[in-house]
């Protein structure tokens, strides 16, 4: 079973870079799919972050790709998310995810998620 | 950027009766690669469809899909207590992913 599981700081302080870490198992994610960052600010919607392939492709919401840098380590079998130049809009809930089998299906696994506050 | 607009916001009905949710998006829709997620308190989103249609595995038969070009519908036929939650429709694909704002379905 595909188990995924965020780590990294809960607190960030505001113009600082926060970095998460999403560690896999069940998968080799030098295998295949394209590995996904996924945010939810308290009491609001989902906003996709952005992707990567297990091949070190990456692809960015536009509207966050100017501070973001996505990237895949398949040794420690990990994928991690670095956001840039953080403020208080940037706290949320931060997912990793996976589609289920592939391009044509949605995510269909999750990590549990990780709460990252800003805040000086 | 493809824009996914849901409504309602927020849906009241009652245990046992049908919910319809609507998913509309700004440009048609390649392959209809259009995911329904639900989500509940505290806990990480639970895909119910991908491709407009098919249920995700263990997804019971209350929930389906429908829909294609723009226009995309999540309908529970008959409402169970633990179905009461937020919902949110998804376009993916290889580029680029969007979420919908979100439907509430609340118990009236």
């Amino acid at each position: 079973q595909v188990q995924l599981q965020e780590s990294g700081p809960g607190l960030v302080k505001p113009s600082e870079t926060l970095s998460l870490t999403c560690a896999v198992s069940g998968y080799s994610i030098s295998s295949n799919f394209f590995w996904g960052w996924i945010r939810q600010p308290p009491g609001k919607g989902l906003e996709w972050i952005g992707s990567i392939y297990h091949s070190g492709s990456t692809y960015y919401n536009l509207s966050l790709k100017s501070r973001v840098i996505i990237s895949v380590d398949t040794s420690k079998n990990q994928f991690s998310l670095r956001l840039s130049s953080v403020t208080a809009a940037d706290t949320a809930v931060y997912y990793c995810a996976r589609p289920t089998s592939g391009v044509g299906s949605g995510y269909g696994f999750w990590g549990r998620g990780s709460l990252v506050t800003v805040s000086s | 950027e493809i824009v996914l607009t849901q409504s309602p916001g927020t849906l009241s009905l009652s245990p046992g009766e049908r919910a319809t949710l609507s998913c509309r998006t700004s440009q048609s829709v390649t392959r209809n690669y259009i995911a329904w997620y639900q989500q509940k308190p505290g806990q990480a989103p639970r895909l119910l469809i991908d491709g407009a249609s098919t249920r995700a595995t263990g997804i019971p038969d209350r929930f389906s899909g429908s829909g294609s070009g723009t226009d995309f519908t999540l309908t529970i036929s008959r409402l169970e207590p633990e179905d009461f939650a937020v919902y949110y429709c998804q376009q993916y694909g290889v580029t680029l992913y969007a979420f919908g704002q979100g439907t509430k379905l609340e118990i009236k």
